[in-house]
């Protein structure tokens, strides 16, 4: 199916393991996207990726890895998980923007819901 | 400070009716993309409209409209003629241009506006 992507749909974890949330999109978008969604904040990016082999930190990454090997994967590993990381993650991806004239929109995964015991 | 304000946390709306959902956001950038998107229960996001600030006509998309006012740096979202299926959190965003050419430009979103249709 064309699309965006994202496994697991719901995780639980204990502190201190390590978990890795997939995403996956269909498009061939240039740019993805990791977002966190908590109560009050709105989504707030942890990191981004412009292409294969280029990444870059987002608002709130600590605590988060991120690769890029293949255009339509952008997998976020959680090295060792902690309570504070219990959120909802959003995967996204999108076309370039024309410079400065033109913003495309962001396509969203479904989400993962993760929590952290 | 906050990019993008969301003042109303919920909104009320009968049926039928039209509603305003308030977004203020702040940018020194002469280019920059504004969008709403909703998020229903089951908890997707949905891309509903994008303002180009460089767009002369406010952005409409069926019922959604976008009420731009740049000098004010406020890009309203207008419902007209509400629904029951239209009850979801709606957020604001914006995308600014100055950052550098071949990095992602990130969304900045709101706190989001939860808003009720009632019957």
């Amino acid at each position: 199916d064309a699309g965006i992507t994202q496994s697991p749909r719901y995780k639980i974890t204990e502190t201190g393991r390590q978990v890795t949330l997939m995403c996956h999109q269909t498009w061939s978008h240039s740019y993805m996207f990791w977002y966190r969604q908590d109560l009050g904040h709105g989504l707030r990016l942890i990191y981004y990726s412009a292409a294969a082999d280029i990444t870059d930190k987002g608002e709130v990454p600590d605590g988060y890895v991120v690769s890029r090997s293949k255009t339509e994967n952008f997998p976020l590993t959680l090295e060792s998980a902690t309570r504070s990381q219990t959120s909802v993650y959003f995967c996204a991806s999108s076309e370039p923007d024309l410079p400065l004239l033109f913003y495309n929109e962001q396509f969203f995964g479904p989400g993962t819901r993760l929590t952290v015991l | 400070a906050q990019k993008i304000t969301q003042t109303q946390p919920g909104m009320f709306v009968q049926e039928k009716e039209a509603v305003t959902l308030d977004c203020t956001y702040d940018t020194s950038d002469q280019s920059y993309g504004l969008f709403w998107y909703k998020q229903p229960s089951s908890g997707e996001m949905i891309f509903l409209i994008y303002q180009g600030s460089y767009d002369e006509q406010n952005a409409t998309e069926g019922r959604y409209s976008l009420n731009f006012q740049k000098a004010r740096k406020s890009a309203n979202l207008v419902i007209s003629a509400s629904q029951l299926g239209d009850s979801a959190m709606y957020f604001c965003a914006m995308r600014e241009g100055k950052e550098a050419s071949g990095s992602a430009r990130q969304l900045t979103f709101g706190s989001g506006t939860q808003l009720t249709v009632l019957p």
